[in-house]
């Protein structure tokens, strides 16, 4: 159980164009999910955080309008990089959270979108 | 703030070799904590958690003990496979009545030779 995918798993794109990330919970229903970025051989910088309906909460340094996050259900939500430039190529991953016994929070993983932007 | 502290890799060890990683962390509140692994080029996967202190988190022969008294979380297993080659991070869960942002260490990556 507890089974978040990712599409694509990776996607090469010319400069000034968007792309589009898809993160699902495939099992349970997330009531918050997550978008990451991870450079090489680095951890996971939190971009920012989704609920269903409502607009995503960015992390501190993150440009809203050009990581736009839609999270229309409770098992899908979207990253879209607009106007790509190569200093976006990274590898992008999103968690989806579900609730679990005495309220404690545990974040599931995709497994990674590789983006690179010529 | 929260923040977690994991030992530097990278820790390179022999088939059936002990493994420690330590991992420390400062919080305010009653953090759960949680090991993951990332195997080249996927994404992570959780691979234990324990939610208060004394707990213990057991997978796939790898523990963790929740040591409230010295705020640590060290990942142990006893005889190390080369399918555990693998970066991995310790991570927070958010304390403080934040209880869904995760707090993560650098990453350790561990290497396991035949």
């Amino acid at each position: 159980g507890a089974v978040v995918s990712q599409h694509p798993s990776w996607v090469i794109c010319k400069s000034g164009t968007s792309v589009k990330i898809e993160c699902r919970s495939l099992d349970f229903q997330a009531t918050t999910m997550f978008w990451y970025r991870q450079f090489p051989k680095q951890s996971l910088m939190l971009m920012a955080t989704s609920n269903e309906g409502s607009k995503a909460t960015y992390e501190q340094g993150v440009e809203k309008d050009k990581f736009l996050i839609n999270h229309a259900s409770l098992t899908l939500s979207t990253l879209t990089v607009t106007s790509a430039h190569p200093e976006d190529s990274s590898f992008y991953i999103c968690s989806a959270s579900a609730d679990g016994q005495s309220g404690v929070v545990t974040q599931y993983f995709g497994p990674g979108t590789r983006l690179t932007v010529l | 703030g929260d923040s977690v502290t994991q030992m530097e890799g990278p820790v390179t060890l022999s088939e059936e070799a002990f493994l420690t990683i330590n991992c420390t962390y400062t919080a305010t509140g009653y953090p759960s904590l949680f090991w993951y692994v990332q195997y080249p080029g996927e994404g992570l996967q959780l691979l234990l958690k324990a939610t208060k202190a004394d707990d213990k988190g057991s997978n796939k022969g790898f523990e963790a003990t929740y040591r409230k008294e010295t705020t640590s979380f060290h990942l142990e297993k006893g005889s190390v496979q080369v399918s555990d080659s693998a970066v991995y991070f310790c991570a927070l869960g958010g304390s403080g009545g934040s209880n869904y942002k995760l707090t993560f260490g650098k990453g350790t990556l561990l290497t396991v030779n035949p």
